[in-house]
């Protein structure tokens, strides 16, 4: 079936690198997706990556994509407390269907 | 451009009773959702909708119903809420793929700020 698995709590130091890893089981996926939500608001598209890629930088954002283990992931440089959030991984599968993980709760310490 | 907005904010039912969750978007996006979002389990989809008059059951869509009656409108209805559905509840909304602007090329999905409801 269609699953998109991440590790629930991610903690780090301010100015440290971040890595949030998520694997994913439908091949057939076309876009993956790093969203992120900050405390009572809804999710905000953060990156994205189109399936035949399998890298895209932006700014302190990195995106690795190995498809052949149906692995993501999101590397965020310099991390800041404002950073701290969580994270969901996404696959957009067939027509319309965005298939969600359960979201990387990241906690930057001062 | 307020983007998705859903009224209410909060919410606190006893069993058995019914309410309605508003969402709105001023983007003219043809597709709509209701997901909803409980610890551990990432946004499980409710119920879609990919234009006016038209809705479908998404991953858990017992014990709610929708309308989409107006483009711009989405509703879920509860009709005899259940402890079960204590969650927060999030819309949102896009473009078809490859249509409207760049960003609907990817298909983002735009959400709304969600409805904490709690079911006694």
């Amino acid at each position: 079936g269609e699953d998109v698995e991440q590790s629930l709590f991610l903690s780090v130091r301010e100015g440290d690198s971040s890595v949030i890893n998520c694997t994913y089981t439908d091949s057939s996926s076309t876009y993956l997706y790093w969203y992120k939500q900050e405390p009572g608001a809804g999710l905000q598209l953060l990156t994205y990556i189109f399936s035949n890629m399998d890298m895209k930088q932006d700014q302190r954002l990195t995106v690795l994509l190995n498809k052949k283990d149906k692995h993501l992931s999101l590397r965020i440089a310099d991390t800041q407390t404002g950073d701290s959030a969580i994270y969901f991984c996404a696959e957009r599968i067939g027509g319309f269907k965005t298939i969600f993980g359960a979201g990387t709760r990241l906690f930057v310490k001062a | 451009n307020a983007g998705v907005t859903q009224t209410p904010k909060f919410r606190v039912l006893k069993t058995g009773q019914s309410m309605t969750l508003l969402c709105a978007q001023d983007m003219n996006h043809e597709y709509m959702y209701w997901y909803r979002q409980d610890p551990g389990m990432g946004l499980r989809l409710i119920h879609y909708s990919v234009g006016e008059g038209t809705t479908a059951k998404g991953e858990v869509p017992d014990g709610y119903n929708v309308s989409r009656l107006k483009k711009q409108n989405f509703l879920l209805g509860l009709e005899s809420a259940a402890p079960s559905q204590t969650s927060v509840y999030f819309c949102a909304s896009n473009h078809p793929l490859g249509q409207g602007t760049d960003r609907a090329s990817y298909n983002e999905q735009f959400f709304g700020p969600g409805t904490r409801l709690t079911v006694l």
